[in-house]
């Protein structure tokens, strides 16, 4: 079956503009993770949906950031007004309720300019 | 919250040889560790993971061994190849599934 997909894959955005990531998480999978990877290192945790509900976005960086699964499926990464750090890959990630194993997407590259 | 702390930072083997990455981590209430692949460009693959009430996992050439009192675990990859070259990640999770991941070892092996 299809696995977890991203779009867009690549995004140039200039500094300012808001910009908007999509997640599809493979179907059936209750949990939706977000993670913030920098070049060089390790994913960061972003924000978790149990379903549609958001459990915890401990990890969004700032109130520039913002995340949404209304119908429990598709999730959105939204970051407002980018700046530079904001730069690096998204990385998506479901599993399955109870389920330890998480399957990532091929992240959406954001550079800010 | 969770530390995860992960060496080397890069390693290199001859072909053939065995690799290991080691990692610590803080939380003793953490029971699960998993062990990523990632190739350039690529997205984080599992390729082995163990719970807590386990001490030792093994996969064909890698294996992955943990110590829950000294609150570390390794990952050791055998009989090394070139297509294992890529940067591994451990990583440590709990509750709900949300995992903490080490900075990365970048694998090379030298044919």
């Amino acid at each position: 079956g299809a696995g977890v997909s991203q779009s867009p894959r690549y995004k140039v955005a200039k500094r300012g503009q808001d910009v908007a990531l999509r997640c599809d998480p493979i179907s059936g999978h209750v949990s939706l993770f977000w993670y913030q990877q920098a070049l060089g290192q390790g994913p960061e945790f972003l924000t978790y949906f149990q379903n549609e509900a958001q459990l915890d976005k401990s990890g969004l960086p700032s109130d520039r950031f913002f995340a949404e699964r209304p119908e429990g499926s598709v999730s959105t990464l939204k970051i407002q007004r980018t700046q530079q750090e904001d730069s690096a890959v998204y990385l998506c990630a479901s599993s399955f309720a109870g389920s330890y194993e998480q399957y990532f997407g091929p992240g959406t590259r954001l550079t800010v300019t | 919250g969770e530390n995860v702390e992960q060496h080397p930072s890069t390693l290199s083997v001859q072909e053939g040889d065995s690799a290991v990455i080691k990692c610590t981590y803080s939380d003793s209430a953490s029971n699960y560790f998993p062990w990523y692949k990632q190739e350039l460009g690529k997205r984080p693959q599992l390729i082995i993971d163990i719970r807590s009430n386990v001490g030792e996992k093994k996969d064909q050439r890698i294996a992955v061994t943990l110590n829950k009192t000294a609150k570390h675990f390794s990952l050791h990859i055998t009989e090394t190849q070139p297509e294992d070259s890529a940067v591994y990640f451990c990583a440590v999770g709990g509750g709900y599934q949300k995992v903490t991941f080490g900075i990365g070892t970048k694998l090379q092996v030298i044919p």
